[in-house]
Order: structure tokens, then sequence, then C-alpha cells
């Protein structure tokens, strides 16, 4: 079973901060996400890589399959990317996941 | 408008009253899957499925049932509900495939069981 770490478990950070989360696991994977939950609850997904580097508006994901890591980066972060951010891998062909247990991200204006 | 479905948003029900909670999706999606999600424990899968009438257990099925007669439709049934299964439940949806199988979730459940 993969065991999947994600650092810091929280964090706080002035608004216009450059933020990264880390992601470790255990066991080689297919695929990994990144999730984002906001205080309300809801569940959405950022990103989904196996490979290289993926970009979203400020947001950037990239991972490393050798090192069995990934990052998620926020670029000028704001008081709205408050939330937690999940960390989660599939491995195989069978879509069974294991998340990380989250990172509180709390941005002050 | 995309979307995943689920209800009831809230309930509160007894110990033992047969209960299901209904995932609809709107999107053609292949997979379908359940998860929980505790303080501390974070989020746990229950079972999925990657197409009709195909189901697998994920990390914590025990006193869960699911089926999928349909594509768009997966509920979560708890026979026998015990107050250990008070959690937030999430339904999620995505298509198969390399590099296409971004998640799609659902608002969430709250389910207490006294």
């Amino acid at each position: 079973k993969n065991e999947v770490e994600q650092s810091p478990q929280n964090l706080t950070a002035q608004e216009g901060e450059f933020i990264t989360i880390n992601c470790s696991y255990s066991v080689g994977i297919s695929a990994l996400h990144w999730l984002q939950q906001h205080p309300g609850g809801g569940i959405v997904s950022l990103f989904m890589l196996s490979s290289g580097k993926k970009k979203h508006g400020r947001l950037i994901a990239t991972i490393n399959i050798q090192e069995k890591h990934s990052s998620l980066h926020i670029t000028a972060s704001h008081p709205r990317d408050s939330a937690v951010y999940i960390c989660a891998v599939e491995a195989g062909s069978a879509r069974q996941l294991t998340f990380g247990s989250g990172t509180q991200l709390t941005v002050l204006p | 408008e995309a979307q995943v479905t689920q209800n009831p948003r809230y309930l509160i029900t007894v110990t033992g009253k047969k209960l299901t909670v209904t995932c609809s999706q709107n999107m053609n999606h292949e997979y379908m899957s359940w998860y929980r999600q505790d303080p501390g424990l974070g989020l746990r899968q229950i079972y999925y499925s990657m197409n009709v009438e195909v189901t697998d257990k994920g990390d914590v099925p025990e006193g869960y049932k699911v089926s999928r007669k349909e594509k768009r439709n997966f509920p979560l049934i708890l026979e026998s509900p015990s107050p250990n299964q008070t959690s937030l439940y999430f339904c999620a949806s995505s298509l198969i495939g390399w590099n296409t199988g971004e998640l799609f979730f659902g608002e969430g459940s709250r389910l207490t069981v006294l």
C-alpha cells in the first residue's frame, strides 16, 4: 500500500508570497492528483499528472517520478487561495487512490 | 452544466436503519468512486467502479455496498448503519484514460448515525 506524505501540514503566508506544498509517496504510481478543498467542504481537482510539469494560472504542479515526489506551487498568493490542498496517488490501472493528509494553507491580506 | 450530484447533502439517522446515498453524473464518465473523510484520517476510498456492472473495494469497504447498473448512477448503500459510519462522504467521477482522468467531485453528504 502506498504511503503518501504531505508537508507542511499547516502553512501561513502573506498575500503575494510564493508557496510550495510537497507530496512524497512510497511506491511507484501511474498518476498523481492535486485537489483543493475550501472551508465549505467542496473538493475541486487542480491537476492530474504522471510526468513533468503542468501550469494553470498561478498554480504549477511538478512531479519527479524517480524521486517519488511532487510539488504544488502557488505564485502571487491571494487570500482566496486559503484552503486545504490534498495530494492523491493512483497505482496501476485500477484507479485505487491513496490520499495525503492535506496541507492547510492560510493566506493573510 | 457538468456536475456530480449527491443526495442527501445532510442526514441524521439511527443505528440499523438502512439508507442510500445517491450519486449521479452527467458527463458520461466510466469511473465513479465513493470516499469518506474523517478528521485526522483524511480521505479514504470506500468503493469504486470502472464501468457498468464493474465494482471493486477500496480501502474501507466494510459496512457499505454499491451497485452500478447504469453508467450515470453509483449509489452507496448502508444496510445497517453504525455510529462509526458518521462521516462526510464524497462521490467522484472521471473519464478513464491516460492523462484524461481529472476527478469531478460531488458536494459531499454529511451523515450522522446516532
